[in-house]
């Protein structure tokens, strides 16, 4: 079974800050897909970015990156020029591509606070 | 496109009773999962449905059941409530297994 760890529980920055929420993860699967997903106080839950594990190009989103280290198993969120509105519960999820609809494995999250 | 709804949203029960969580996508999606949120937690799978006319369990499904009515709808019941079943649950649905899954707004449930 796969695993998802997000080692940081809470972070604070302040607005317009650049931040960068953790993610490693544990699977023998070769290929594979990995998320990132907001969930604001409203509770609705909102991908933010996606990467597929053949791709070694990193994906971006406006002014959300990921840093995808395939060998390391980490899958790092970066967020620039951070906004208020970017406080919000943020998860780490992964999707096996070996077969069937197994659903998404979601890592504890991080809840980031940003400061004005 | 309203996208994933749920009803209710918001749900007390006592021990034993029993209850029907609703969901409906209207993106002809071909799959739908069942997934719960506890405190510091997150999101468990607990059923899926690859297609019309299937299910599979998932990582937590002990003291539920589903039913996939239609392609749109996708049930999950609680036939027992038992306090361990307090959390919030989330609907989802996804043209495959492999594509981007939209959540609905989560029903929040309660067990004394």
């Amino acid at each position: 079974a796969q695993t998802v760890t997000q080692s940081q529980p809470e972070m604070s920055v302040q607005e317009a800050e650049t931040v960068t929420l953790s993610c490693t993860y544990d699977t023998s699967e070769s290929n594979y897909y990995l998320f990132w997903y907001k969930q604001p106080p409203s509770r609705q839950m909102i991908l933010v970015i996606r990467q597929e594990a053949y791709k070694q190009q990193n994906a971006t989103e406006n002014r959300f990156s990921v840093n995808f280290q395939k060998a390391a198993k980490s899958f790092s969120l970066k967020i620039s020029d951070s906004q208020l509105g970017d406080t919000a519960m943020y998860f780490c999820a992964f999707l096996d591509s070996g077969g069937g609809a197994d659903g998404l494995t979601f890592g504890k999250g991080t809840h980031l606070i940003i400061q004005p | 496109n309203a996208g994933v709804t749920q009803t209710p949203k918001f749900q007390v029960l006592k021990t034993g009773q029993s209850m029907t969580l609703q969901c409906a996508q209207d993106m002809n999606h071909n799959s739908m999962y069942w997934y719960r949120q506890d405190p510091g937690m997150g999101l468990r799978l607990i059923y899926y449905s690859a297609s019309e006319g299937t299910t599979d369990k998932g990582e937590v499904p002990n003291g539920y059941n589903v039913s996939r009515l239609n392609k749109r709808e996708f049930s999950l019941r609680l036939e027992s409530a038992a306090p361990s079943q307090t959390s919030v649950y989330f609907c989802a649905s996804s043209q495959g297994p492999y594509n981007e899954q939209f959540f609905g707004p989560g029903t929040r449930l309660t067990v004394l």
